[in-house]
């Protein structure tokens, strides 16, 4: 059964600062990757995907996470954030394009000015 | 473009009433997901249509809880008997067939009293 794990429930972070959302995930087959956000009273909206080719992989707003199948983790990745940063990040797992989704818990990005 | 619609955003009800939640997907789009968030979770899968074909409903939590989606377009969820353990978010997402991501509505907040 495929799981994810999302090893931090908040992360507070200097604004400008760079920051890494941790996420590792189990699964018996190969999977597509995903990290979705939800800002403050909005629905999810997708930051990137990983589904074959380059393991590295850029999202909207600056973001990037890289996909390192031996040690099963899939890290969300942004140089510098802003205050418009500040929003619950779910790092999500499926096993074919069009499969139910496994989520994470979720790590809150907390910016600090 | 319009986006995942669901109606009602909020919905109170008191335990034993049966509530129903509707989602409108992107036009066209084929796949239809519905997932259950509590508070401080991630989302978790709950059924899955293709066209009007449900073809995964093993998230659902018990035989209170019944999906449909008939014409293939506008889906319903309905929870029968209502209880307090039923209070969370219900989300619903729609994607083109095989395209890998899943476009989320802003979901309804069910509250159990």
């Amino acid at each position: 059964a495929q799981s994810v794990t999302q090893l931090d429930s908040q992360v507070p972070v200097f604004e400008e600062a760079p920051v890494e959302l941790r996420c590792n995930y189990s699964s018996s087959v190969s999977v597509y990757l995903f990290w979705y956000v939800q800002y403050p009273n909005q629905g999810l909206q997708l930051l990137l995907k990983y589904l074959s080719g380059s393991t590295l992989v850029k999202g909207i707003n600056g973001f990037e996470a890289e996909f390192n199948k031996s040690q099963t983790s899939f890290h969300l990745r942004k140089p510098s954030v802003h205050i418009s940063d500040t929003a619950e990040y779910f790092c999500a797992v499926s096993e074919g394009r069009d499969d139910k989704i496994i989520f994470g818990k979720g790590t809150r990005l907390h910016i600090l000015p | 473009g319009a986006g995942v619609s669901q109606s009602p955003r909020y919905k109170v009800a008191k335990r034993g009433q049966d509530v129903a939640l509707r989602c409108d997907p992107i036009s066209g789009h084929v796949s239809l997901f519905w997932y259950q968030q509590a508070l401080g979770q991630g989302p978790e899968f709950l059924t899955y249509f293709q066209n009007e074909a449900q073809l995964d409903k093993s998230g659902l939590p018990s035989d209170r809880f019944f999906a449909e989606r008939p014409e293939g377009s506008v889906s319903t969820l309905k929870i029968q008997r209502t209880q307090q353990e039923d209070s969370a978010v219900y989300l619903c997402a729609s994607s083109l067939d095989r395209s890998g991501e899943q476009y989320f509505g802003p979901g309804t907040r069910l509250t159990v009293t």
